[in-house]
């Protein structure tokens, strides 16, 4: 079973909203990772959780916050989100990551459909 | 840094016929992984085969092949029996085994299969 589950699967907030994407894997994953998506663009590494500690953060504006509450779940927090920002977001997950040396597959949820209004 | 490139933006195939998609990468490394990932009008980023530098063999999954060529840094996708449910976006990605970058991905080449 690869499965990683996000919700919502379609969001709209306004601009002085604050809201959450969530993100759930049962494989023993030990690292997740979100990507943002826009339209016809291949996915854009925003972060990456290792071992539930932040490990790489692409210069994402801090309008966005991750949260990784434990092993199984990840969050991204959206505070005073720009019409810009909207986007398919995808999470991800893999057995380890790149970064400790021994990368594996990386598997994808259904994503987020944000829109900013 | 790595790179990788897909050429054709855009392809289309005819029901039950054979289509191949063209990635070339460009590396240092001598050992990587490589990926085709299939995007279908949904839009869950699905993993359709997986490839280890270090073995000759090329990957194959049902009727998804690939042609791997080391040397030439090619990695091409083969969808034999093509159908209607093929029709997607794919994008060949690049994963070193360490380092910073998790994936390097093409652009996508948009696929048609048309009854």
């Amino acid at each position: 079973d690869t499965e990683v589950t996000q919700t919502p699967k379609h969001l709209v907030m306004g601009m002085t909203n604050k809201k959450s994407l969530k993100c759930e894997q049962h494989m023993g994953h030990r690292a997740m990772y979100w990507y943002k998506q826009k339209a016809k663009k291949p996915p854009e590494l925003m972060f990456v959780y290792s071992y539930e500690k932040l490990s790489i953060n692409e210069s994402v504006p801090s309008r966005f916050s991750p949260e990784c509450p434990n092993s199984s779940l990840l969050n991204l927090h959206l505070h005073a989100l720009q019409p810009e920002d909207s986007a398919l977001y995808l999470c991800a997950s893999s057995y380890e990551s790149s970064l400790r040396g021994s990368a594996d597959t990386i598997y994808f949820g259904e994503g987020s459909w944000l829109t900013v209004v | 840094a790595q790179t990788v490139t897909q050429s054709q933006p855009e392809m289309s195939v005819q029901e039950a016929e054979t289509v191949t998609l063209s990635c070339t990468y460009d590396t240092s490394e001598n050992n990587y992984y490589l990926f085709w990932y299939k995007q279908p009008p949904s839009r869950q980023m699905i993993l359709v085969i997986r490839q280890e530098a270090y073995k000759q063999q090329n990957a194959t999954e049902n009727r998804f092949s690939v042609n791997f060529q080391k040397a030439a840094k090619s990695f091409s996708l083969k969808i034999s029996d093509s159908q209607l449910g093929d029709t997607a976006m794919y994008f060949c990605a690049f994963m070193r085994p360490s380092g910073n970058t998790p994936l390097v991905f093409g652009k996508g080449t948009r696929l048609s299969v048309i009854a």
